[in-house]
């Protein structure tokens, strides 16, 4: 049972443009949501998250917007660099905190000069 | 602060053999959950340890199993190896007093099972 879902298993975009991840969840419990991007060889890195009070949180070139009805987040990045060209997770727990995180199957983001 | 670091960095063991997989948190997080990452998915969560108790379990069998020790420090234990065990096994800490604080993932381990 897959309660976090990313459909698109790669993406590329050319350098500058905007790069969107999206990512779907089935469980109405799930309360916060995260973003995490891996290198090789690395481990995920915390990117961004958001509160199901928001609809939107933004970090610099980062924005994720989450639709509840739809069950929808999206990660926005704008200007896209070379040095995000990595994999994107997606993840999500009943509550923020130390809490058990439910991960995406992650979308490979090529971003091309 | 070195962050979440674990050890060893690449395991290769053979079926039915037993392994240990160790991480240490990040300096000042009291909480470690390790998660197993299959090829080509995403990780998924095995437990979580706190005050060295298992305080979470997801969909794993018993012959995953782990330990909390006084430092914070963890293990995962795997017996009875299977080749589906295979994986990269990542562990992350984070501090259970600050719910604001979000969870560090260490570089994980690889282990291959022939």
């Amino acid at each position: 049972d897959q309660q976090v879902k990313q459909n698109s298993p790669s993406l590329s975009v050319q350098e500058g443009r905007i790069s969107i991840l999206n990512c779907d969840y089935t469980n109405s419990m799930f309360d916060y949501f995260l973003w995490y991007k891996k290198y090789p060889a690395e481990g995920p890195t915390f990117l961004i998250s958001i509160s199901s009070i928001k609809d939107k949180n933004e970090d610099g070139r980062f924005t994720v917007f989450l639709n509840k009805s739809a069950k929808h987040l999206s990660l926005h990045i704008v200007p896209s660099q070379p040095g995000d060209s990595a994999v994107y997770f997606c993840a999500a727990s009943v509550r923020q905190g130390a809490q058990k995180l439910v991960f995406g199957q992650g979308t490979r983001l090529t971003i091309n000069p | 602060d070195a962050g979440v670091t674990q050890s060893p960095t690449h395991l290769i063991k053979t079926r039915g053999q037993q392994v240990t997989l160790r991480c240490s948190p990040k300096s000042g997080h009291d909480t470690v959950s390790w998660y197993q990452q299959a090829l080509g998915q995403g990780p998924q969560f095995i437990f979580q340890y706190y005050e060295e108790e298992e305080r979470q379990r997801g969909n794993f069998p018993d012959r995953f199993s782990g330990h909390q020790f006084p430092n914070y420090s963890s293990e995962l234990n795997v017996n009875a190896l299977l080749l589906g065990d295979s994986a990269l096994y990542l562990c992350a800490s984070s501090p259970d007093r600050d719910p604001q604080e979000t969870q560090y993932f260490g570089p994980g381990t690889r282990l291959l099972v022939l």
